[in-house]
């Protein structure tokens, strides 16, 4: 298993500004997941995050606006650029942990972003 | 493209009645189906998924490919299993896709 921190947990930003989400894992892990959840609605993947590459980023998502570090394999950052009320979301962490890849994902707690 | 579909946002059952959420899925190739589930101020985490065949806090679900189908059943619901349960697919790569979730509430 894994153990995941996200920090902030929530926030209340002003539109137009930018926030980094930090998402801390306590063992090291191969590739870090972004997901973001509006309201009334599924969890939809943002970005995979590889350390040592560049982040790959899903349909939609672009890395202007959600920019991604992975600068170690237990740590990664996720910054959401110039936000608007649209932005409003939970965004998760999640890590694949273990040996094999069973599916399994492990996410953190969130982060609750409010863009007013 | 991958898709995974929960037409309940809201189940509500008695305690002790018999629960099933429905997942249905679409995907070409062949599918690792998972159930994962929230409950009140926890995390999201895994619940069961189809490889392991097994029944976790008394569900179980059973991939039916005829139907591209994931249903997570329970015979008799406790208070404990109200939550949020999102079905979820991993089709090619370690890409997971999630349902929109259906809240689950056991009334007493």
């Amino acid at each position: 298993s894994a153990v995941i921190s996200q920090k902030p947990s929530r926030d209340i930003c002003q539109r137009g500004t930018s926030l980094t989400i930090q998402c801390q894992v306590d063992s090291q892990v191969t590739m870090m997941f972004w997901y973001r959840q509006q309201p009334g609605q599924s969890l939809t993947l943002i970005a995979t995050a590889n350390q040592g590459s560049e982040a790959t980023y899903e349909s939609g998502f672009v890395i202007d606006k959600f920019p991604i570090s992975r600068p170690n394999l237990t740590f990664s950052t996720l910054t959401v650029s110039n936000m608007s009320p649209e932005d409003s979301s939970i965004y998760l962490c999640s890590v694949m942990s273990g040996l094999f890849d069973t599916g399994e994902l492990f996410f953190g707690e969130g982060s609750r972003l409010t863009v007013l | 493209a991958q898709r995974v579909t929960q037409p309940e946002k809201l189940l509500s059952v008695f305690k002790g009645a018999p629960v099933e959420l429905k997942c249905n899925y679409s995907y070409s190739g062949s599918p690792e189906l998972f159930w994962y589930v929230q409950y009140s101020r926890q995390r999201l985490q895994l619940l069961l998924r189809h490889i392991s065949r097994e029944s976790i806090k008394g569900f179980t679900a059973d991939l039916n490919k005829g139907e591209t189908s994931f249903h997570l059943k329970k015979p008799f619901a406790q208070e404990e299993d109200s939550a949020m349960y999102y079905c979820a697919l991993k089709g090619g790569g370690n890409k997971l896709t999630f349902g929109t979730g259906t809240q689950l509430k056991v009334e007493l």
